[in-house]
């Protein structure tokens, strides 16, 4: 089974500054897909970004980008000039290529808080 | 325009009474979801019907039974709560099963069972 890690429950910033979540991942597959999304206090889930593990070129929506590692399982996301809206709880989530029964759920970390100060 | 709604937002209620949350999803997807996130905000999947059809079955109780009249909603109907079913339930839906399909999540519903 697949399993996802985000080792930082909490990471704070400061306003217009850079911060990096990390998220790792355990699977024997090869070809997967990973996500990250956001939480604000509103509940609301989010999708910030996702990347195909078959396509080398890291993605990047605006101020998001990920450094995808897939040797080492690795899936961070780096956050540029943080905004105050930034603050929520953002997930690390996997979800398997292969078709059929359980492989269609996402699997998601247990989230890292993120602060950001004016 | 909502894309995925849920009802009721917060839900309030006594052990071992019985209660559904509805979801409705006007972006024409194929597939839906159902996740619970519990207070350490861990979120799982519970159940996933793909064009009526149940495809995702997780290890939940029976207490749970979801059902789907047609492709636009998926409820969820809970007998017999427990302490331990209080949770926000999040219903999502996904255009359909393969390929990179994003899943869009509704606002989720505060279950407190006292």
């Amino acid at each position: 089974a697949q399993t996802v890690t985000q080792s930082q429950p909490e990471m704070s910033v400061q306003e217009a500054e850079t911060v990096t979540l990390s998220c790792t991942y355990d699977t024997s597959e090869s070809d997967y897909y990973l996500f990250w999304y956001k939480q604000p206090p509103s509940r609301q889930m989010i999708l910030v970004i996702r990347q195909e593990a078959y396509k080398q070129q890291n993605a990047t929506e605006n101020r998001f980008s990920v450094n995808f590692q897939k040797a080492a399982k690795s899936f961070s996301l780096k956050i540029s000039d943080s905004q105050l809206g930034d603050a929520a709880m953002y997930f690390c989530a996997y979800r398997s290529l292969r078709g059929g029964g359980s492989n269609y759920k996402l699997t998601f970390g247990k989230g890292t808080l993120l602060t950001v100060n004016p | 325009d909502t894309a995925v709604s849920q009802t009721p937002k917060y839900l309030v209620t006594q052990m071992g009474n019985d209660k559904s949350i509805k979801c409705e999803q006007n972006l024409g997807h194929d597939t839906m979801y159902w996740y619970k996130q519990d207070s350490k905000k861990f979120l799982k999947i519970m159940f996933s019907y793909n064009n009526k059809e149940l495809i995702i079955n997780e290890t939940v109780p029976n207490r749970f039974s979801p059902k789907s009249p047609d492709k636009a909603h998926l409820n969820l109907h809970i007998n017999s709560l427990e302490l331990g079913d209080s949770a926000v339930y999040f219903c999502a839906s996904s255009r359909g099963l393969a390929g990179v399909e994003t899943q869009y999540f509704g606002p989720g519903t505060r279950l407190l069972v006292l």
